[in-house]
């Protein structure tokens, strides 16, 4: 079985400073990781993923994350942030096994407030 | 725009009714799932279809249940509505090993 521990449930920041996102994780078997990003009223959007090769994962909109195995953490971070990333944001892990459903096992969520 | 529509897009119903949720996915997506999330909480995985069979379930009761068509549409289907169903039910699809692609949600609410 896995669990995601998102560890800040809000997070508030002035446009244009930096911010990280934390994200741990417990699994007996070997995962992917993601971060999905969801604005009100909308679904879920996948935002960077981690499958294999450089721990170190980005986006097309400047956020970063970094796998590291030994600490079970995929933390997101951007370092100057816009009013438009204002949203909550949702890490994921699954299974790299086949054979299962391959189901997405989410953390509770952390909602970014971007602040003029 | 991911390619996958829910509908309705909000509902009310009354404890003990019954609730059909429907979702068309992209054409290919030969996996759909379906996911709960509870107001502020994450999404948990309900079932999962692969080319109209259930393959994977999560801990939730024989009263969900769901249907996969060769349209690439599916439903789910929820008996004897509790007030703890109220939630945004998302469906999410893919084919084969690409990423999940999600849809807006249902906004369920049982009063």
């Amino acid at each position: 079985a896995q669990s995601v521990t998102q560890l800040d449930s809000q997070v508030p920041v002035f446009e244009e400073a930096p911010v990280e996102l934390r994200c741990n994780y417990s699994s007996s078997v070997s995962v992917y990781l993601f971060w999905y990003v969801q604005y009100p009223n909308q679904g879920l959007q996948l935002l960077l993923k981690y499958l294999s090769g450089s721990t170190l994962v980005e986006s097309i909109n400047g956020f970063e994350a970094e796998f590291n195995k030994s600490q079970t953490s995929f933390h997101l971070r951007k370092p100057s942030v816009h009013i438009s990333d204002t949203a909550e944001y949702f890490c994921a892990v699954r299974p790299i096994s086949s054979g299962s459903a391959r189901q997405l096992t989410f953390g509770s969520g952390t909602q970014l407030t971007v602040l003029p | 725009e991911t390619g996958v529509t829910q509908s309705p897009t909000h509902l009310i119903k009354t404890r003990g009714q019954q609730v059909t949720l429907r979702c068309s996915s992209q054409s290919g997506h030969n996996t759909v799932s379906w996911y709960q999330q509870a107001l502020g909480q994450g999404p948990q995985f309900i079932f999962q279809y692969y080319r109209e069979e259930e393959n994977g379930r999560g801990n939730f009761p024989p009263r969900f249940s769901g249907l996969q068509f060769p349209n690439y549409s599916s439903e789910l289907n929820v008996n004897a509505l509790e007030l703890d169903d109220s939630a945004l039910y998302l469906c999410a699809s893919r084919r084969d090993n690409s990423p999940l692609h999600f849809g807006n949600g249902t906004r369920l609410t049982v009063t």
